[in-house]
């Protein structure tokens, strides 16, 4: 079975700094998909940044990119120039290929991320 | 903003009220999702389906049903509500491939629970 470990509970990062979150995950599967998802407090779940297994190219949005080592089965989230609006609950998760006829998502178990000012 | 609705946000209820928790969805996305989380833990998934009327538990065992009879709505129900049901509960859609959305799990505001 699939799992997710995000082995952070908790981090910090000062304003304009740069965090790295954690992520590790063990499939057996070739094709699959990565995400990150970021939960303000009291607010919506949103999708940050999301890789596809196959893809060897790590996927960037803006400030937020991924480093994506499939041999180590490892997904980390770089947030560069910290904002305070960043501070939130991150999750990442993984996702089996459509054609595995599964589209359960699993979640890993979260890393606060508090931004000082 | 998200086409995926949730209601009500916050219920508070006696112990032994039936409770339905709905959710919408204008995207057509024929998955979607219950999650049940406290606050600031981890999701767990207690619902899914993968189309009209198809569901599945989930991973977490949970005294709540769903139904989907229709594409864009999935309500969950709690037919007698206890003081241990008192949680946020997550709704989510993602669609099939090719779709707008595909393979990106959408999720609702959420509907924060409280029994006493």
């Amino acid at each position: 079975a699939q799992t997710v470990t995000q082995s952070q509970p908790e981090m910090s990062v000062q304003e304009a700094e740069t965090v790295t979150l954690s992520c590790t995950y063990d499939t057996s599967e070739s094709d699959y998909y990565l995400f990150w998802y970021k939960q303000p407090p009291s607010r919506q779940m949103i999708l940050v940044i999301r890789q596809e297994a196959y893809k060897q190219q790590n996927a960037t949005e803006n400030r937020f990119s991924v480093n994506f080592q499939k041999a180590a089965k490892s997904f980390s989230l770089k947030i560069s120039d910290s904002q305070l609006g960043d501070a939130a609950m991150y999750f990442c998760a993984y996702r089996r290929d459509a054609t595995s006829g599964t589209y359960k998502y699993i979640f890993g178990t979260g890393t606060r991320l508090k931004v000082l000012a | 903003e998200a086409d995926i609705y949730q209601t009500p946000r916050y219920l508070v209820i006696g112990t032994g009220k039936k409770i339905t928790l709905e959710c919408s969805q204008t995207m057509g996305h024929d998955k979607m999702y219950w999650y049940q989380q406290d606050p600031g833990m981890e999701l767990h998934l207690i619902h899914y389906s993968y189309g009209v009327n198809s569901t599945e538990k989930g991973d977490l065992s949970s005294e709540s049903t769903v139904s989907r009879i229709r594409t864009e709505h999935f309500p969950l129900t709690l037919e007698s509500a206890r003081p241990s049901h008192t949680s946020q509960y997550l709704c989510a859609s993602s669609a099939r491939t090719g779709r707008a959305g595909a393979n990106v799990l959408t999720f609702g505001a959420g509907s924060r629970l409280t029994v006493l």
